[in-house]
């Protein structure tokens, strides 16, 4: 089984400055990690993925999240937020090896990302 | 064009009725799920169903029915609505894996359906 720790429940940051979201996992095998954003009153949105090859990954927005084996780590960062970027984050785990092709996302508890001016 | 959609958008009841929320995709993909996000925004999964065969179960009670008339659509009928109900219950769809070769396929979400029992 996989679970997922999203330590930060709120993280308020002024506009243009770097942003870190953090997100751990734990699993028995190996995994599927995901960074999801949820805009007020909308569904998910995928935001990256890494499934294997590079551990930095980027994906939309200006997003990039780097695969940490060992720390069992897949930190969410930004350089530069921008107030348009205030959402919920989400961080989401699946197991490999499922051989059936069906895939069960597990989902972190979510951070919320407040930019202000 | 809407990929995946629910409707209704809002959902205002009464504790004790019958109610259901539709789900239609339009991507051709073969696997669609349920989710329930609840007040403090966890999401966790509910239904999985494949080419309308359920292959994900959790522990749901069995007020909760999915009906998957054809693959493109995922209903959720909810009986006996109770106070603990209300959430925002997201559809999701994505391709099965394994089949196209691909080791991952997304799962694409629809816009949500907000379920408050009163």
């Amino acid at each position: 089984a996989q679970s997922v720790t999203q330590l930060d429940s709120q993280v308020p940051v002024f506009e243009e400055a770097p942003v870190e979201l953090r997100c751990n996992y734990s699993s028995s095998v190996s995994v599927y990690l995901f960074w999801y954003v949820q805009y007020p009153n909308q569904g998910l949105q995928l935001l990256l993925k890494y499934l294997s090859g590079s551990t930095l990954v980027k994906g939309i927005n200006g997003f990039e999240a780097e695969f940490n084996k060992s720390q069992t780590s897949f930190h969410l960062r930004k350089p530069s937020v921008h107030i348009s970027d205030t959402a919920e984050y989400f961080c989401a785990v699946s197991g490999r090896g499922m051989n059936t092709g069906f895939q069960k996302l597990v989902f972190g508890t979510g951070t919320r990302l407040l930019v202000s001016p | 064009d809407t990929a995946v959609s629910q409707t209704p958008k809002y959902l205002v009841t009464q504790m004790g009725n019958d109610k259901s929320i539709k789900c239609e995709q339009n991507l051709g993909h073969d696997t669609m799920y349920w989710y329930k996000q609840d007040s403090k925004k966890f999401l966790k999964i509910m239904f999985s169903y494949n080419n309308k065969e359920l292959i994900i179960n959790e522990t749901v009670p069995n007020r909760f029915s999915p009906k998957s008339p054809d693959k493109a659509h995922l209903n959720l009928h909810i009986n006996s609505l109770e106070l603990g109900d209300s959430a925002v219950y997201f559809c999701a769809s994505s391709p099965r894996t394994g089949l196209s070769g691909s080791s991952y396929n997304e799962q694409f979400f629809g816009p949500g359906t907000r379920l408050t029992v009163l």
